[in-house]
Order: structure tokens, then C-alpha cells, then sequence
């Protein structure tokens, strides 16, 4: 059964920083990848989609890298700004009959201060 | 626009009653999903549809159920079986074949 992983929990920087979060996942037979951001109370926003033929995605300040034989993947946030502070969430598919259901990790709840 | 509407915002349930959460999409997705999230924890799969008129369990079914009727619509009901029903649900649907998956707004819903 996938197992899907997080750190850190959580993390807080100053506005400015670079940073970088982490996903692991415990079955390398994934269809893809896919990071999410989520505000209090609210509902899933959709970041990146990394393939599992593909070795990262970017999207403006945002970089998602996937490693499939380490069973890890990062996201990377350049130069973060207050307006990023939210709960960031990967979620791996398996793929196959099992495509679309989604496994995720517990969160990394990140807080960018002024 | 086209989205994934799910209502009511918010929910409350006296014991022993059934409710049903309404998830709504307009972007002719096949594929929609049901999910729960506890404070602190990840999403946990309820129910998904990859067809009209078919479902299947996902990893926290009991106490659940869902219809797919109809394309755009899969509601789920929470019944009394559910011993613990606070949380919050979230609705999602995706393309098939692909998997880039988009989620309502959710609904919370507590047990007074």
C-alpha cells in the first residue's frame, strides 16, 4: 500500500527566502505526481502535475522535481512571499485501474513573515 | 465559469441522521471523487465514480454512501452509521485518462 510523506511539518521564513519541500513516497510505480496548496478552510488548489516520465515541472516561482527511483519529489519556491503562507500537500496516483485515486501525504504548512 | 460547486458550505448533523453533501462540476470531467480530511492529517478517499452509473469504494467507505446519476452530479450521504462524521469533505473530479485532479471548496460538517 502506498505510504506517502512530508517534511517538515511545518515551516516558517522570512519574506525572500528560497525553499524547498519534500515528498516521499513509499511505491515507486506511480503514474504521476501532483502538489496542491490549501488555505484555511478552503479547498485544494492544484500547482503542479509531474509525469512519471518527467523529471520536473515549473510554474512561475514554483519548481517540482520527481525522482522515482528514490521515491522522492521536492518543491521548490523562489523567493517566497507572505502570500504563499498555506498548507502545501503532494498526492501520488498509482495509476493503472487505480488511476485518479489519489494517496497524500500529511501536509507541510508553511508560514512566510514580513 | 467552470469549477466544482459543493454545498452546503457548512453542515450540522444531530445524531442518528443521514445527510447529504452535494458536489456539482461542469467541466465534463468523467472521473469524481469523494474525500475526507481530519485536522491535521491528509485526505482520505471515501467513494470515486470513473462512469456514470458506477462507483466504487475507496479506502474509508462505511458508513458512506454516493449515487452517480447523472455526469455533472455525485453526491454522498453520510449515514447514522458513521460513528464519527466530523470533518471535512472535499469533492473532486479529473479528465479520464488524465489525472490532474481539481477540488471544490468543501464541505465541513459537524455532529451537534
Amino acid at each position: 500500500k502506498q505510504e506517502v510523506t512530508q517534511i517538515p511539518a511545518a515551516l516558517s521564513v522570512p519574506e525572500g527566502e528560497n525553499l524547498v519541500l519534500n515528498c516521499s513516497f513509499t511505491d515507486s510505480a506511480i503514474y504521476n505526481l501532483q502538489w496542491f496548496r490549501q488555505d484555511p478552510g478552503k479547498g485544494l488548489t492544484s500547482l503542479l502535475l509531474i509525469q512519471s516520465s518527467q523529471r520536473e515541472q515549473t510554474s512561475g516561482r514554483l519548481n517540482a522535481s520527481l525522482d522515482k527511483s528514490s521515491g522522492r519529489s521536492t518543491l521548490y519556491i523562489a523567493a517566497s512571499q507572505p502570500g504563499d503562507s498555506a498548507t502545501y500537500l503532494c498526492a501520488a496516483d498509482a495509476g493503472g485501474t487505480s488511476y485518479g485515486k489519489l494517496t497524500f501525504g500529511q501536509g507541510t504548512i508553511l508560514t512566510v513573515h514580513p | 465559469d467552470g469549477g466544482i460547486t459543493q454545498s452546503p458550505k457548512y453542515l450540522f448533523r444531530k445524531e442518528g441522521q443521514n445527510v447529504t453533501l452535494s458536489c456539482e462540476q461542469n467541466l465534463n470531467h468523467d472521473a469524481m471523487y469523494w474525500y475526507r480530511q481530519d485536522p491535521g492529517q491528509g485526505l482520505r478517499l471515501i467513494y470515486y465514480s470513473q462512469i456514470v452509473n458506477d462507483f466504487q469504494k475507496g479506502d474509508i467507505a462505511e458508513g458512506y454512501s454516493v449515487s452517480r446519476e447523472k455526469k455533472e452530479s455525485f453526491p454522498l450521504t453520510v449515514t447514522s452509521a458513521q460513528k464519527n462524521p466530523t470533518a471535512f469533505y472535499l469533492c473532486a473530479s479529473s479528465m479520464t485518462g488524465s489525472t490532474e485532479a481539481f477540488f471544490g471548496q468543501g464541505t465541513r460538517l459537524t455532529v451537534v
